[in-house]
């Protein structure tokens, strides 16, 4: 158990431009979370996947943003046409179904000029 | 909805003074409740958990809250502070009926020498 990774750390990017953050969860883990993170707030979820199935997705996601989870392993989470407002940290987490405790990945910082 | 609220963004006490961090809830239904650490540079940790068994909880690097349904409260507290306890908190909320976690906007803990 490698604990959650994610990828890339960081991501320095210019305004219009498409980003893509990739996020393995722990393996025996059904469930998989997005949420982001801004100075000074606590994480707001963003969307969440039952194996491959997307389960609920926050209002707070615009159509610019996408997650995909093909095959029920790896997740991928991409920002189209990113603004400075996308600027924050995106975390992911993983647990398994009905037992309501999350485990974080360290997390990717998007930075947008 | 379900929220938390975190009172004091800031907590300073001195090293072996006692910790306490605030917490109030809002759920319609019976509360899952949780307190998550997050280090600098760090993904966020589980410290400790309430799933509506004893309302004392013990958690790791000697945290406890207490769940008081009268005050709709979760306080964390630990009796003695080390250094190493200087992170950012934060409070956080489910219930049997959701699926996704609600967290609060957190409480960063600085330790006076």
């Amino acid at each position: 158990d490698t604990g959650v990774s994610q990828d890339p750390r960081h991501k320095i990017t210019k305004r219009g431009q498409n980003v893509t953050f990739r996020c393995d969860p722990i393996s025996e883990h059904n469930r998989l979370y997005w949420y982001r993170q801004t100075l000074g707030q606590g994480p707001e979820f963003l969307t969440y996947f039952q194996n491959e199935a997307q389960l609920e997705k926050s209002r707070l996601l615009s159509d610019r943003f996408s997650a995909e989870r093909p095959k029920g392993s790896f997740s991928t989470l991409e920002i189209q046409r990113t603004e400075q407002g996308d600027s924050a940290m995106y975390l992911c987490a993983s647990s398994p179904i009905g037992a309501n405790v999350l485990t974080f990945g360290a997390g990717s910082r998007l930075t947008v000029l | 909805a379900q929220s938390v609220t975190q009172l004091g963004s800031h907590v300073s006490v001195s090293e072996g003074a006692l910790v306490l961090l605030r917490c109030n809830y809002s759920s319609s239904v019976p509360p899952y409740l949780f307190w998550y650490v997050q280090y600098p540079n760090q993904g966020l940790q589980l410290l400790l958990k309430y799933t509506s068994a004893a309302t004392l909880v013990k958690g790791i690097n000697g945290f406890e809250a207490e769940f008081k349904k009268s005050e709709t409260s979760f306080h964390l507290t630990k009796p003695s502070a080390h250094m190493s306890d200087a992170a950012e908190y934060f409070c956080a909320v489910t219930s049997s009926k959701d699926d996704k976690i609600i967290f609060g906007k957190g409480t960063r803990l600085h330790i006076l020498p």
